[in-house]
Order: C-alpha cells, then sequence, then structure tokens
C-alpha cells in the first residue's frame, strides 16, 4: 500500500540548532516528493521537491533535503533553526504513473523552536 | 495579490444549517481542489477540478457538494452539517492534471459547528 511515514509527531529543538525531519515512503511507482510547511493560521507552502536527478535539494528558507531510495527516505534538513520556522511540516508523494493524480501525505511534524 | 483565497476565513453555524465556502485563484491554474484539515492535522483530499470537470471525488458525504463555475472559482457547499464537519477546510490550485504539479494553497476556512 502506498504510504507516507513522519515518524516524529512533535520536535522541539532550540534556535540556531540543526534540525532533521524524517519522512519515509512505501510507494510502488517511481516516487516524486515534496515538503510543504504549515506556518500558524496559514495554508501550506512548499518548500521543496524531488523529482530527479541530484538527490540532495535544495528549497527555500534555507531548508534542503536528501533522496535515499535504498532507505525509502527523504529527509528534510536545515543548519540553523530561526524562531519563525515554527510550524507544522508534511512530507508527500506522488507520481507520473497511470492516472495518478492524488498525493499521499504523511500525518505531519509539529515543530517547536525554543528561544 | 493574493494568488488563492478564500472566503469566510472563520465559519460557525448551528447542526442542520447550509454553508457555503468559496475560493478563487488569480494564478491562471488549470486544476483546483478541496482538502480537509482535521484537529489532528490531518490532510484528506475531497475534490479536485480540472477546467470545470470534476476529476477527484472523495469519499465524502453527498451533503457535500463542490460546484466549480469556472476554471478560477471553486465552492464548496455543505448542507446539513454535523458536528463532524468541523475542521479547517483548504482550497488549492495547480498548473497541470496530475500529482507532481506543486499545490498553491488559500489560507483556509475555520469551520466550527455547534
Amino acid at each position: 500500500a502506498q504510504s507516507v511515514t513522519q515518524p516524529d509527531i512533535h520536535i522541539t529543538v532550540s534556535e540556531g540548532a540543526s534540525l532533521e525531519l524524517r519522512c519515509n515512503y512505501s510507494y510502488g511507482a517511481t516516487p516524486y516528493l515534496f515538503w510543504y510547511v504549515q506556518s500558524p493560521g496559514q495554508g501550506l507552502q512548499l518548500l521543496l521537491k524531488y523529482f530527479s536527478g541530484d538527490t540532495l535539494v535544495q528549497g527555500i528558507k534555507g531548508f534542503e533535503a536528501e533522496f535515499k531510495r535504498s532507505q525509502s527516505s527523504f529527509n528534510l534538513r536545515k543548519p540553523s533553526v530561526h524562531w519563525s520556522d515554527a510550524a507544522e511540516y508534511f512530507c508527500a508523494v506522488g507520481s507520473n504513473a497511470g492516472n495518478n493524480r492524488k498525493l499521499i501525505w504523511g500525518l505531519g511534524t509539529s515543530l517547536a523552536v525554543n528561544p | 495579490d493574493t494568488a488563492v483565497s478564500q472566503t469566510p476565513k472563520y465559519l460557525v453555524t448551528q447542526m442542520g444549517n447550509d454553508k457555503s465556502i468559496k475560493c478563487e485563484q488569480n494564478l491562471g491554474h488549470d486544476t483546483m481542489y478541496w482538502y480537509k484539515q482535521d484537529s489532528k492535522k490531518f490532510l484528506k483530499i475531497m475534490f479536485s477540478y480540472n477546467n470545470k470537470e470534476l476529476i477527484i471525488n472523495e469519499t465524502v458525504p453527498n451533503r457535500f457538494s463542490p460546484k466549480s463555475p469556472d476554471k478560477a472559482h471553486l465552492n464548496l457547499h455543505i448542507n446539513s452539517l454535523e458536528l463532524g464537519d468541523s475542521a479547517v477546510y483548504f482550497c488549492a490550485s495547480s498548473q497541470g492534471l496530475g500529482s507532481l504539479s506543486p499545490l498553491h494553497f488559500g489560507n483556509g476556512t475555520r469551520l466550527t459547528v455547534t
């Protein structure tokens, strides 16, 4: 079955610390991977995506993610977290196979940042 | 300049009432969506329209009826509201039909049914 797992429901880091949010997927076709961020009271915004090529992708707000096919993972990283990064982060997977039109979403990781 | 705008932002109503949420996008996208986000932040796609044609119709109660008068607008009408309908409803749009086109979300409509 197709699924996306974000093992960490909630993470707290100190401002300035590094961050890694985990995402694992189970998908039959070639996966196309996304990270979205949802700030409080806002809609979701695309941080970055991976379709093909270099497995390390850069996104907005200083985020990056690395696709590891052998581990079925697409973890999101940031070297130094800012207080404004406190938000909900969602990993999602899609495909260009067949008639696929829906993203599969993870349940999200809530990030809190301590001053 | 808002790309995807939805109204109202908040909606508080009583059980049994009928309400509508409106969405408009000025991005020139072909595809629009309604998502429901529950209190645990779980995102569930409800409907999707491409050029006014319904292309995704998930298993939702038929009290929910989307309508797309043109490709820039997608409305959601809900009949006979129930307590379980309380959630945040997001409109989104994308260029293209498949699941690979990045989604642009509105800021959501928080529906509270009392």
